[in-house]
């Protein structure tokens, strides 16, 4: 599969609890973006990476979270001690270099109870 | 940061039709604008993309143009078809931001036959 992978596809947690969600981009894209959609609205910026260097947090992104791409391949992104507003899709794109179109994975829908 | 306004929130329109759908954005700087299709549970797909050195460009039944003194681009579907019927997010983004994509609230497009 050459498309950008997510897993899960899908998490049920309760609040409080800490999750983990993992992003593989398409092979040799050095460009890594996290993104948040909840209903019906339009995927909102998180941050970015230029291989394992994270270069942008969005104010969106609390101490509560954080990620990671340790070897400038797959991502991973924590939130940790998780509330009922973190409940959203979470979306991970790739691009081949800045500037360049951006594909989106199929997202790790989040449900905190 | 950058605002983006996407309008019409709903658009429904007869086979064969035309679509438009219109885009506002606040930051100057902003210089690609790319527009995504979404069906329902699906991710976003880019459909179209027109950079700030081009005023118009077509692929197609889609089309996009772009006014850059008044900051507004728009996406243009002639001959619609039951299968363009999604959401269409325009986004804007720029160099010194890495890129990352701003996006509008979407517009829920339905193409009845």
């Amino acid at each position: 599969d050459t498309g950008v992978s997510q897993d899960p596809r899908h998490k049920i947690t309760k609040r409080g609890q800490n999750v983990t969600f993992r992003c593989d981009p398409i092979s040799e894209h050095n460009r890594l973006y996290w993104y948040r959609q909840t209903l019906g609205q339009g995927p909102e910026f998180l941050t970015y990476f230029q291989n394992e260097a994270q270069l942008e947090k969005s104010r969106l992104l609390s101490d509560r979270f954080s990620a990671e791409r340790p070897k400038g391949s797959f991502s991973t992104l924590e939130i940790q001690r998780t509330e009922q507003g973190d409940s959203a899709m979470y979306l991970c794109a790739s691009s081949l270099a800045s500037g360049d179109e951006q594909y989106f994975g199929p997202g790790t829908r989040l449900t905190v109870t | 940061g950058e605002n983006v306004e996407q309008h019409p929130s709903t658009l429904s329109v007869q086979e064969g039709d035309s679509a438009v759908i219109k885009c506002t954005y606040s930051d100057s700087a902003s210089n690609y604008f790319p527009w995504y299709k979404q069906e329902l549970g699906k991710r976003p797909q880019l459909i179209i993309d027109i950079r700030s050195n081009v005023g118009e460009k077509k692929d197609q039944r889609i089309a996009v143009t772009l006014n850059k003194t008044a900051k507004h681009f728009s996406l243009h579907i002639t001959e619609t078809q039951p299968e363009d019927s999604a959401v269409y997010f325009c986004a804007a983004s720029k160099a010194n931001s890495g890129y990352a994509l701003n996006f509008g609230k979407g517009t829920s497009l339905l193409v009845t036959p």
